[in-house]
């Protein structure tokens, strides 16, 4: 699976937007961009994915470059609750479907 | 929907003792399931992938015969640490892997997750 590195951790005000971003510059052109965030002492959770096109659903919006180098997760109004551990990960759909995760980016969101 | 449940979410054994954990799909079928280990302020460590009617397969380095993995049915897969000890003690993560559509939305629910500590 293709490699990303994502900023280490990032402070964002309440109400705001919070854009994290996610570098993937080994991507291939089958490997899909998947955002998943932990929230402490609980399991992952299922934010968001996609192969190409921007993606949107009711937690977030999905931005990958044309050149799918990179990708940014949009999360439209920032709440107390989105404090969490955000991880991108890029795979290919095989017959495994097995996620490999890194470090993540730690997101802070303040009063 | 797309959820997945853990029992127990937290346990506390003996050294030398066996532990088994249990995670189930509850409102989808999942043909695959992983399971997952993370230590503190650590990422996940993926240990299995888990095929339903069939064996694990493991990641290098983990040990099959000291974490045993059933997938008896197409909503439910075990895990025993066999043997525990302290060493053992960190948080299991499982999850189950939701395909839908004829193109396939393939996805991964995670169950909240057991903590086990090892005496």
């Amino acid at each position: 699976d293709a490699k990303t590195t994502q900023p280490t951790s990032m402070d964002c005000a309440e109400g705001r937007a919070a854009n994290l971003p996610c570098n993937h510059s080994t991507i291939s052109g089958n490997e899909y961009v998947y955002w998943y965030r932990q929230i402490h002492s609980q399991g992952p959770q299922y934010i968001i994915h996609g192969l190409k096109n921007n993606e949107t659903n009711e937690m977030a919006s999905l931005i990958i470059t044309e050149d799918r180098k990179s990708s940014t997760l949009i999360l439209p109004h920032a709440t107390l609750r989105d404090t969490a551990v955000y991880y991108c990960i890029v795979r290919v759909p095989d017959s495994w479907g097995k996620l490999q995760f890194g470090a993540g980016t730690q997101v802070v969101v303040t009063p | 929907g797309a959820v997945v449940s853990q029992h127990p979410s937290r346990v506390i054994c003996k050294s030398g003792t066996s532990v088994k954990i249990e995670c189930r799909s509850l409102d989808f079928q999942a043909t695959t399931m992983f399971w997952y280990r993370q230590f503190p302020k650590k990422s996940l460590m993926l240990m299995a992938t888990s095929n339903e009617g069939s064996k694990a397969t493991y990641e290098q380095g983990v040990e099959k015969d000291k974490f045993l993995i059933n997938h008896a049915s197409l909503t439910l897969s075990t895990l025993t640490v066999t043997s525990a000890h302290p060493e053992d003690s960190s948080f299991y993560i499982c999850s189950a892997r939701y395909l839908a559509g004829r193109m396939g939305t393939d996805t991964q629910y995670f169950g909240p997750g057991t903590r086990l500590t090892v005496l």
